[in-house]
């Protein structure tokens, strides 16, 4: 069973057009996440949503939009592909525990990532 | 800003060695936590240990154990008997404790392991 599972793996579209990826964790956790990863491998957080109300956004164009039909799914939606854009998405999902940190439970599961190629 | 460097772009390690790869991180928060993460060629990310900043004792997960210097501000992840799947990319991470789950990384270091 795969825990935190996003489709497409890969996705190749033209400049201009509007693509969604989609994601669903059978975790239960409450938390789930996008991140990006650049040609450089750099990972950098975009977005984080707990159960289904948004709590960061980071600096990022109002192309994206993150839409969270209920706590275990987030899609992410891109109008407008720029060249720029192409890069590997990840969503993810943690357990934030009530208590606070300090033992690592909040760990991210990550999906296996979407190759977003824009010619 | 938080920040998380690691300054080894990449290593080489023979199988059955001992490899330390480096991470030092900058935060004047006082809670925080710190992890690594393995990220082999098929791409995925894979969780491999913990360390949280009021933590006495190093981390340890099987092989892999976590080098943490407080006042150094440095988590190193030390991977003993080295394996030939051991060759991956390997990210070091940073949490607030006001912000958990949120994930500042490092740029990566990329271990290659030869028989």
């Amino acid at each position: 069973d795969t825990a935190v599972s996003q489709t497409p793996k890969y996705l190749v579209t033209q400049m201009g057009n509007d693509k969604s990826i989609k994601c669903e964790q059978n975790l239960g956790h409450d938390t789930m996440y996008w991140y990006k990863q650049d040609s450089k491998k750099f990972l950098k957080i975009m977005f984080s949503y707990n159960n289904k109300e948004l709590i960061i956004n980071e600096t990022v164009p109002n192309r994206f939009s993150p839409k969270s039909p209920d706590k275990a799914h987030l899609n992410l939606h891109i109008n407008s592909l720029e060249l720029g854009d192409s890069a590997v998405y990840f969503c993810a999902s943690s357990q934030i525990p009530l208590g606070g940190g300090g033992s690592g439970e909040e760990k991210l599961f990550f999906g296996s990532g979407t190759q977003l190629s824009v010619l | 800003a938080q920040k998380i460097t690691q300054t080894q772009p990449g290593m080489f390690v023979q199988e059955k060695e001992a490899v330390t790869l480096d991470c030092t991180y900058d935060t004047s928060d006082q809670s925080y936590g710190l992890f690594w993460y393995k990220q082999p060629s098929s791409g995925e990310m894979i969780f491999l240990i913990y360390q949280g900043s009021y933590d006495e004792q190093n981390a340890t997960e099987g092989r892999y154990s976590l080098n943490f210097q407080k006042a150094r501000k440095s988590a190193n992840l030390v991977i003993s008997a080295s394996q030939l799947g051991d060759s991956a990319m390997y990210f070091c991470a940073m949490e607030r404790g006001s912000t958990l789950g949120r994930l500042y990384f490092g740029r990566g270091t990329q271990l290659t392991v030869w028989p």
